[in-house]
């Protein structure tokens, strides 16, 4: 098991480019979540997944951003029309089914993103 | 809305020695959760200690033990034995054990950086 995996690891863009990040998580785990962490401040949540329903958004993912999982495996988060201020460290975490309210998560080393 | 608070930006502590990192938290909701988490310089958040708003006894896992304080609304973290491993960022987080949909959202404190000292 190599936990969570995020790629690319590093991201630089010019403003107004699309970017789009991969998730993969951990082989059996149906639940899977994306964050949002600047410099100097704590994870915000951005969105859930169980399988491949999304059945959580952050009124901070605005409509530039979207997210899939389409089988229910990998996740996609994708950036459109970037802007300086989405300059941060995107996290991906999953964490097994039927677990309940103390389940932890599983998190990935993140990208970083760079807008220009 | 529920909120974290961690009001010290930096630790330090020598090698060997005990320390406390400080988690006072905001919510109008009985049921809870509260989990510590350490992010080292490679960025990947490691779990490391959970309370519910309901246990009764105070969490301990290994080195680290929680001092859940439900009146004060304060979920303090302990690590004994301080190691040069230990250098990270530490974040509080908060869960709402929601009877409605069910939210499996996390709400995480500003962090708490520590640096041990050889």
């Amino acid at each position: 098991d190599t936990g969570v995996s995020q790629n690319p690891r590093h991201k630089i863009t010019k403003r107004g480019q699309n970017v789009t990040f991969r998730c993969d998580p951990i082989s059996e785990h149906n639940r899977l979540y994306w964050y949002r962490q600047t410099l100097g401040q704590g994870p915000e949540f951005l969105t859930y997944f169980q399988n491949e329903a999304q059945l959580e958004k952050s009124r901070l993912l605005s409509d530039r951003f979207s997210a899939e999982r389409p089988k229910g495996s990998f996740s996609t988060l994708e950036i459109q029309r970037t802007e300086q201020g989405d300059s941060a460290m995107y996290l991906c975490a999953s964490s097994p089914p039927l677990g309940g309210y103390n389940e932890k998560l599983f998190f990935g080393s993140g990208t970083q993103l760079s807008v220009l | 809305a529920q909120k974290i608070t961690q009001t010290q930006p930096g630790m330090f502590v020598q090698e060997k020695e005990a320390v406390t990192l400080d988690c006072t938290y905001d919510t109008s909701d009985p049921s809870y959760g509260l989990f510590w988490y350490k992010q080292p310089s490679s960025g990947e958040m490691i779990f490391l200690i959970y309370q519910g708003s309901y246990d009764q006894q105070n969490a301990t896992e290994g080195r680290y033990s929680l001092n859940f304080q439900k009146a004060r609304k304060s979920a303090n973290l302990v690590i004994s034995a301080s190691q040069l491993g230990d250098s990270a960022m530490y974040f509080c987080a908060m869960r709402i054990v929601d009877s409605g949909a069910g939210s499996y959202q996390l709400t995480f404190g500003k962090g708490t950086k520590l640096s041990v000292i050889p």
